[in-house]
């Protein structure tokens, strides 16, 4: 059975500093991997997608890279800024034949970057 | 495009009514989906279509029932709330095939009393 885990659970810093978040899965049979960003009481807006056939994506100032192998995934933010302070979560699309698109996610960091 | 809309944003019922979550997209995806989301668990999966007619189960469908009479709507219908079914909940849609980037409504808050 597939499972995510996303760690920290939360972190905070300053403004400025870069940072890497970090979503691990137990199963590297994986069709691509996901990010979003939740802001507290609303909905998950997409930041990156990657395919199981890629190494990484970039948005502006962030960088997702994955490493099925070892079944890692990490969400680089560089310059990070307040409004950057949201919940990040990763999000696994299961392999086969017909994808179904069905996503198992992690639970979450929740970032807080510091004026 | 209005993407992936829900509606109501948010909902109190009483122990035993039952009710219906609408979600519609107009970005003719193929897959759409329902989670519900809850502290400590993260996001889980109810139930999904991955077409107009056709429906299946998730991780935690009990309780709940879901059609697809067309591509633009799957509504979940909560047939007997429970104290349990306190959550967020969301509809999602993609396109099928590799590059499925999903997208997510709003939300529903749903509080059952």
């Amino acid at each position: 059975k597939q499972e995510v885990t996303q760690i920290p659970a939360a972190l905070s810093v300053p403004e400025g500093e870069n940072l890497v978040l970090n979503c691990s899965f137990t199963d590297s049979a994986i069709y691509n991997l996901q990010w979003f960003r939740q802001d507290p009481g609303k909905g998950l807006t997409s930041l990156l997608l990657i395919q199981s056939s890629q190494r990484e994506q970039t948005s502006g100032r962030l960088n997702a890279s994955l490493d099925k192998s070892s079944g890692r995934s990490t969400l680089y933010i560089a310059a990070s800024q307040p409004g950057d302070s949201a919940t990040y979560l990763c999000a696994v699309g299961r392999s086969g034949s017909s994808n179904t698109g069905k996503l198992i996610f992690g639970q979450g960091t929740t970032l807080q970057v510091k004026p | 495009n209005a993407g992936v809309t829900q509606t109501p944003k948010f909902q109190v019922l009483k122990t035993g009514q039952s009710m219906t979550l609408q979600c519609a997209q107009d970005m003719n995806h193929e897959y759409m989906s329902w989670y519900r989301q809850d502290p400590g668990m993260g996001l889980r999966l109810i139930h999904y279509s991955v077409g107009a007619g056709i429906t299946d189960q998730g991780e935690v469908p009990n309780g709940y029932n879901v059609s697809r009479s067309t591509t633009e709507d799957f509504p979940l219908r909560l047939l007997s709330a429970a104290p349990s079914q306190t959550s967020v909940y969301f509809c999602a849609s993609s396109y099928m095939g590799q590059v499925n980037e999903q997208y997510f409504g709003p939300g529903t808050r749903l509080t059952v009393t």
